[in-house]
């Protein structure tokens, strides 16, 4: 197992323009967290899945953004309309549920520059 | 709204010394906590995880403690080495919301030889 892994790595795209992550969990695990993290900010929490169920959504996450998880392994997350505010590190994390305390497998992240 | 402080933006230590990082959260009473290292440019790697009940947990060089009365963890990096060098966050459990973790800004250890 190569752990948790994210694709593209780096992404650089014009205002307007749609993006889309892709994240693919450590394969047991079937909890999934999409987190944002901006240059001296901690991650912060996006969304998550158990199994293909989106439980939770951020407050900030806004309609240009959406997230699947369609058979409960991989996931995308997906900009509309892209704004330079939303140029940020995107982490995704998985774990296995079965109780609160479970440690998060982080991948290395996908980083987007909108200009 | 919950709240996590962590004591510094930076901290720079000599090699050899023990580094003590804070983390104090407010609005909450967190079932445990979490400790994680971020190097530049990748992704947060868990280090400890201390729950309310337990005072103190170790690992190797590395020392967490949990004071609920204070609302406060303590991170504990003994003979620190310039491979330590790395931003530690700490992440509190929030429970059933927002994915259970949030998680503070971080402190940026530097550890010179």
């Amino acid at each position: 197992d190569t752990g948790v892994s994210q694709d593209p790595r780096h992404k650089i795209t014009k205002r307007g323009q749609n993006v889309t992550f892709r994240c693919d969990p450590i394969s047991e695990h079937n909890r999934l967290y999409w987190y944002r993290q901006t240059l001296g900010q901690g991650p912060e929490f996006l969304t998550y899945f158990q199994n293909e169920a989106q439980l939770e959504k951020s407050r900030l996450l806004s309609d240009r953004f959406s997230a699947e998880r369609p058979k409960g392994s991989f996931s995308t997350l997906e900009i509309q309309r892209t704004e330079q505010g939303d140029s940020a590190m995107y982490l995704c994390a998985s774990t296995t549920s079965g109780g609160r305390s479970g440690e998060l497998f982080f991948g290395e992240g996908s980083r987007l520059t909108v200009l | 709204s919950q709240k996590i402080e962590q004591n510094s933006e930076a901290l720079n230590i000599q090699e050899g010394k023990t580094a003590t990082l804070t983390c104090n959260y407010t609005n909450y009473s967190p079932a445990y906590l979490q400790w994680y290292r971020q190097d530049p440019g990748r992704g947060p790697v868990f280090l400890l995880l201390i729950r309310e009940n337990e005072k103190e947990k170790r690992k190797e060089r590395l020392k967490v403690t949990f004071d609920t009365t204070l609302k406060q963890s303590l991170f504990h990096i003994t003979a620190s080495q310039p491979a330590d060098s790395a931003t530690y966050l700490c992440a509190l459990d929030i429970g059933g919301s927002q994915g259970n973790l949030i998680f503070g800004k971080g402190t940026k250890l530097s550890v010179k030889p």
